[in-house]
């Protein structure tokens, strides 16, 4: 069965810190790799897609990484902003019929200033 | 130009009930994907259509159904409610079915009572 797990499931960190969110996956054959950002009250917003041949994806402050080989892949956030107060969900996208994604519980990000 | 928009936002319905829930997608987006999202089981795919065509389909019973017209816009309706049916169900659209990302609406909270 494909199954996405994430950790940790809440993280507090002070508001300028770093922090590394964590994604494992046994979706097989794999497509892609997605995060999302999701704020309270909202729909998910994409953050990074990565593909197989892809380690290493950055979008401003976030910079997601994949090892396909070990299914894991991380999320990295620079220097917190208090905006980044969130849920962070990992998706896995198989390669057999696209569509079919497979979701993390996600993280939740607290960050205090 | 203007994102994916959900309707109702909000709804109350009681057990046995139907409910029918719309989904605009961005103007010239083709594809719209249709997830739950509960506290328990986290984001679940519901179905995908692409060109009025139902594309894919997650594990959910045959209460939960689903179209799309000409226009791109999607419908999903749920019949014979039951109180595990509450939820966020979100909507998010895509160019086409293979387009890397998806916005994601604002999100339909349907309560059942």
């Amino acid at each position: 069965k494909n199954q996405v797990e994430q950790s940790p499931q809440s993280l507090i960190i002070l508001e300028g810190k770093n922090c590394t969110l964590q994604c494992n996956y046994t979706v097989s054959p794999f497509s892609n790799l997605r995060w999302y950002k999701q704020d309270t009250g909202r729909g998910p917003v994409s953050l990074t897609i990565m593909t197989f041949s892809e380690n290493t994806k950055s979008n401003g402050r976030y910079t997601a990484t994949l090892d396909a080989d070990t299914k894991q892949s991380s999320l990295h956030i620079t220097a917190s902003q208090l905006s980044d107060s969130a849920s962070y969900i990992c998706v896995v996208i198989d390669d057999t019929s696209y569509g079919k994604l497979t979701f993390g519980q996600g993280t939740i990000l607290t960050v205090h200033p | 130009k203007a994102g994916v928009t959900q309707t109702p936002r909000y709804l109350i319905k009681t057990r046995g009930q139907q409910v029918t829930l719309s989904c605009s997608p961005i103007s010239g987006h083709r594809s719209v994907s249709w997830y739950q999202q509960t506290p328990g089981q986290g984001l679940q795919f519901l179905f995908e259509y692409f060109s009025e065509t139902q594309r894919n389909k997650g594990n959910f019973p045959g209460r939960f159904s689903g179209r799309q017209f000409s226009n791109s816009r999607s419908e999903m309706n749920v019949s014979t409610l039951e109180l595990g049916d509450s939820a966020l169900y979100l909507c998010a659209s895509s160019l086409g079915p293979d387009q890397e990302t998806q916005y994601f609406g604002p999100g339909t909270r349907l309560l059942v009572l």
